[in-house]
């Protein structure tokens, strides 16, 4: 089993859905919870950053932790064609100089 | 919010010859950085960790004596992939994270190498 599992898809939504994204994880030390977005031909973008368990919300984006079902979601709202990218989730144990665990990556189309 | 500069964007070289990449905190200081490798539609692939100050650590795999990693300040990480081959054409990607406790990880924007 993979330490981070994330359904590549394609995942395919007309604008205005809401969109839910999710991995789930085996490694029960995990405590950072991050979520990325990434366009064509460029660097993740850091969206969310979650540290243990609990949801957080920043616009049109939420995040979820369940650190009891090892279980993560990014979820976004009223989606737009701009949303449309590659979303990786990514974890670790500890920060500093401690990397990230990244999951493959879902990858996300908006329709107009 | 943090931003991590990252040159040169694009670079195609020749078969054998060496290429430099930059790796710029602009805003904050980072002990550490992370170079990552990514193949078309693939996730993200740790090369290796850059320690300020210290030698780089690398992932099972990759070759220390290939890509070469120097981090000689809290804001500037170097990797100089040496002798390149068609093989080593990818997306390069560093990352930093700030020194403030339970920072988040920012990247650059990559640069995609091109060997002919």
């Amino acid at each position: 089993q993979k330490e981070v599992e994330q359904d590549p898809g394609p995942l395919s939504v007309p604008e205005g859905a809401i969109v839910s994204l999710n991995c789930t994880y085996s490694n029960s030390a995990f405590q950072y919870f991050m979520w990325y977005r990434q366009y064509s031909r460029k660097g993740p973008e850091l969206l969310m950053y979650t540290y243990s368990s609990g949801n957080k919300e920043d616009g049109r984006f939420t995040a979820q932790v369940d650190k009891s079902s090892k279980y993560i979601s990014l979820f976004i709202r009223d989606s737009q064609p701009s949303d449309s990218a590659t979303y990786l989730c990514a974890m670790s144990a500890g920060s500093g100089n401690t990397p990230l665990v990244f999951g493959k990556g879902t990858r996300l189309s908006v329709i107009a | 919010g943090a931003v991590v500069s990252q040159h040169p964007s694009r670079v195609i070289c020749k078969s054998g010859t060496s290429v430099k990449i930059e790796c710029r905190s602009l805003d904050f200081q980072a002990t550490t950085m992370f170079w990552y490798r990514q193949f078309p539609k693939k996730s993200l692939m740790l090369m290796a960790t850059s320690n300020e100050g210290s030698k780089a650590t690398y992932e099972q795999g990759v070759e220390k004596d290939k890509f070469l990693i120097n981090h000689a300040s809290l804001t500037l990480s170097t990797l100089t992939v040496t002798s390149a081959h068609p093989e080593d054409s990818s997306f390069y990607i560093c990352s930093a994270r700030d020194t403030g406790y339970n920072s988040p990880l920012h990247f650059g924007n990559g640069t995609r190498l091109t060997v002919t």
